[in-house]
């Protein structure tokens, strides 16, 4: 069974920072991975996502994260920490079937805040 | 807006009440899947359907809750009899296929108070 650790509940950043959230995921198979971001009081928005050929993956908003099978991580940057970046990240994985569903699970999340 | 629309986006009920969720998908989506988000935690999967189908409730409670999506109108969650370990965030969201790889897009939640 699939399932997505990521270190630290809460991450503190200054503005202009750069921001590292840390995705590591159990996978039997070669999984899907996606970072997903929440704002307050807000649906889930996809950021990214990894499903095969090219391990970093570049996504909205300046992120990016890449895609290492022997660390089993899916770790999530960008260069520079906007205010706006401040929300919640969820890393998620799924198994990578071709043909076929299965379904996404979620980490616990990562809330981001941004010093000024 | 196109947008994955979830009604309502507040609900409030007192324990032994029932509860009805509502979440209409993307125009052309007709996948639709149902989490719980409980304070401090990550989304949990709870089932996910296709127009009349069932396809995985796996991540369903096997008493009080139920979910259906009929052929025309939008998706509904019911919990009945609800406690107060039942109040969260609900969110669905929609896919256009039923493959893994596809983005889901997600509504603005229901957030669920049992008094």
């Amino acid at each position: 069974a699939q399932s997505v650790t990521q270190l630290g509940s809460h991450v503190s950043v200054s503005e202009g920072a750069l921001v590292l959230l840390r995705c590591n995921y159990s996978s039997s198979v070669p999984p899907y991975l996606f970072w997903y971001v929440q704002y307050p009081n807000q649906g889930l928005q996809l950021l990214l996502k990894y499903t095969t050929g090219a391990t970093l993956v570049k996504g909205i908003n300046g992120f990016e994260a890449e895609f290492k099978k022997s660390e089993t991580s899916f770790h999530l940057t960008k260069p520079s920490a906007h205010m706006s970046d401040a929300a919640e990240y969820f890393c998620a994985v799924s198994v990578g079937r071709k043909t076929s569903y299965d379904k996404v699970i979620f980490g616990p999340g990562t809330s981001l805040s941004v010093i000024p | 807006n196109a947008g994955v629309m979830q009604n309502p986006r507040h609900l409030v009920r007192r324990r032994g009440q029932e509860a009805r969720l509502r979440c209409s998908p993307m125009k052309g989506h007709s996948h639709v899947y149902w989490y719980r988000q409980l304070p401090e935690e990550g989304l949990k999967f709870m089932v996910y359907l296709q127009k009349e189908n069932i396809i995985d409730e796996s991540g369903m409670p096997k008493e009080r809750f139920s979910a259906e999506f009929p052929k025309e109108g939008p998706s509904i969650l019911r919990i009945q009899q609800v406690v107060r370990g039942d109040s969260a965030a609900y969110f669905c969201a929609s896919t256009e296929g039923g493959h893994s790889a596809n983005e889901q897009f997600f509504g603005p939640g229901t957030r669920l108070t049992v008094l």
